[in-house]
């Protein structure tokens, strides 16, 4: 079964910290996603990444950054957390080629006071 | 971006009852994917569609890929209380870049009182 997990389930952090959320997954995946999810709004994307290194800015990556320093794990950043960034945040993999197929962690429910 | 228009918003199923809900987009997918999600979880995947016209079962759900190519169904039969969540359509676009999916807003499946 492909397991993605992520660092956290529930975070309050404050206006203006940096804030790192992680993911890892165990099924040796090349691509991985990092999407916001919001009332009324669906899943949005922030950034995804399809190898080591190399990183693509997804539909809203404003206000965000990632690190991909090993092909397991993808790391979003939140340089300086915003009231607006409160959000549930879902981290995805999938393989490369044509399977489209993506998986997804639990989540992570941030929220900036 | 590519936007994908999900009905219904919301729908009430009674235990036993079939129900439907759909999917659909101005552009052309090659790629269809409906996932559910439970409270506070991430999106679990239930059904893949590669081909247009395909019809696939997963137990009591059947999702079937548009001959236009522009739209995608889901049906479930015989609902059962732990029917209830958020499902979620995804496609893929001829023209996405790699394996970027974009998602419908969601059908919020409830139970009727």
């Amino acid at each position: 079964d492909v397991k993605v997990t992520q660092s956290s389930r529930y975070l309050v952090k404050r206006t203006g910290e940096k804030v790192f959320l992680e993911c890892v997954q165990d099924m040796d995946h090349e691509n991985m996603f990092w999407y916001r999810q919001d009332p009324g709004l669906g899943l949005r994307l922030i950034y995804f990444s399809y190898d080591v290194k190399m990183k693509e800015k997804g539909d809203i990556p404003e206000g965000y950054s990632v690190s991909r320093e090993k092909k397991e794990r993808f790391s979003l950043i939140l340089e300086s957390a915003s009231t607006n960034q409160t959000s549930m945040y879902l981290c995805a993999s999938s393989r490369a080629g044509l399977a489209y197929e993506q998986y997804f962690g639990p989540g992570t429910r941030l929220t900036v006071t | 971006g590519q936007q994908l228009n999900q009905s219904p918003q919301s729908m009430f199923i009674q235990e036993g009852e079939d129900v439907s809900m759909n999917c659909t987009s101005s552009s052309i997918f090659n790629t269809w994917l409906w996932y559910k999600q439970d409270p506070g979880e991430g999106p679990v995947l239930l059904i893949a569609l590669y081909k247009a016209g395909e019809l696939t079962s997963n137990g009591r759900l059947t999702a079937q890929f548009g001959i236009t190519r522009k739209d995608s169904f889901l049906n479930i039969s015989a609902s059962i209380p732990s029917d209830v969540g958020i499902y979620f359509c995804a496609g893929r676009t001829v023209v996405a870049a790699g394996n970027k999916l974009t998602f419908g807003g969601g059908t919020r499946v409830l139970v009727k009182p």
